[in-house]
């Protein structure tokens, strides 16, 4: 098993620009989240999703979009990004109350 | 309020020693208690968890201490060795079968040689 999985590991994006944080795991968990890491914070909740076809708001939910179309795959999609956004970002996925999580895409907007 | 520093607070500790680390929580109502370790550009790593109707778990090397009437976590670290040196974080559920953590700011580990 591969566990969770994100791309890219980096990026770098200007004011406006929208994209797409990648989020797969193989492990057929039903639960997944994202987390964004600012320095010195802790994690703090962005989406979540029960299960395919099912998603809820965080914590700091303002400024992403997320889909799950499939029980693998949980994207993390930024629809204008801006300053405030750059941080680094964890999915997770859980099975028995145990978070299992990726290693991070570091994001940073100019 | 959140609460919000650029800074860590670092414990740092002698190769060999125990290591304490503590964590308040802020939800009397919380039931279950993670602690994760994280290392340099990685993920948090599971380390070990206690529900609220416990007070004490032991891990390999690791306890974890739970005080509800203080909203105090704790993790012990036993013979803390150099691979140690991470941040580690607390969490608490605030409710059952939400998966809905909340993580402190965490604690830089220092081990000395």
């Amino acid at each position: 098993n591969a566990g969770v999985t994100q791309t890219p590991k980096f990026q770098v994006l200007k004011t406006g620009q929208s994209m797409t944080l990648q989020c797969a795991q193989d492990m057929n968990h039903e639960y997944m989240s994202w987390y964004r890491q600012d320095p010195g914070m802790g994690l703090r909740l962005i989406h979540y999703s029960v299960g395919a076809g099912i998603t809820d708001q965080g914590e700091v939910p303002n400024g992403y979009n997320v889909s799950r179309s499939t029980t693998e795959d949980f994207p993390l999609r930024l629809l204008s990004a801006a300053p405030s956004q750059t941080s680094v970002y964890f999915c997770a996925s859980v099975w028995l109350e145990t978070q299992y999580f990726g290693p991070g895409t570091r994001l940073l907007v100019l | 309020g959140e609460n919000v520093g650029l800074h860590l607070p670092t414990l740092s500790v002698q190769e060999g020693d125990n290591s304490i680390i503590n964590c308040a929580y802020s939800n009397s109502a919380s039931d279950y208690f993670i602690w994760y370790k994280q290392e340099s550009g990685k993920g948090p790593q599971f380390i070990i968890d206690i529900r609220s109707n416990m007070d004490k778990r032991q891990g390999q090397r690791v306890t974890v201490l739970l005080n509800k009437t203080v909203k105090h976590l704790s993790l012990q670290i036993a013979a803390t060795q150099p691979g140690d040196s991470a941040v580690y974080f607390c969490a608490e559920n605030r409710g059952s079968g939400t998966y809905k953590y909340i993580f402190g700011t965490g604690t830089r580990l220092k081990v000395l040689a």
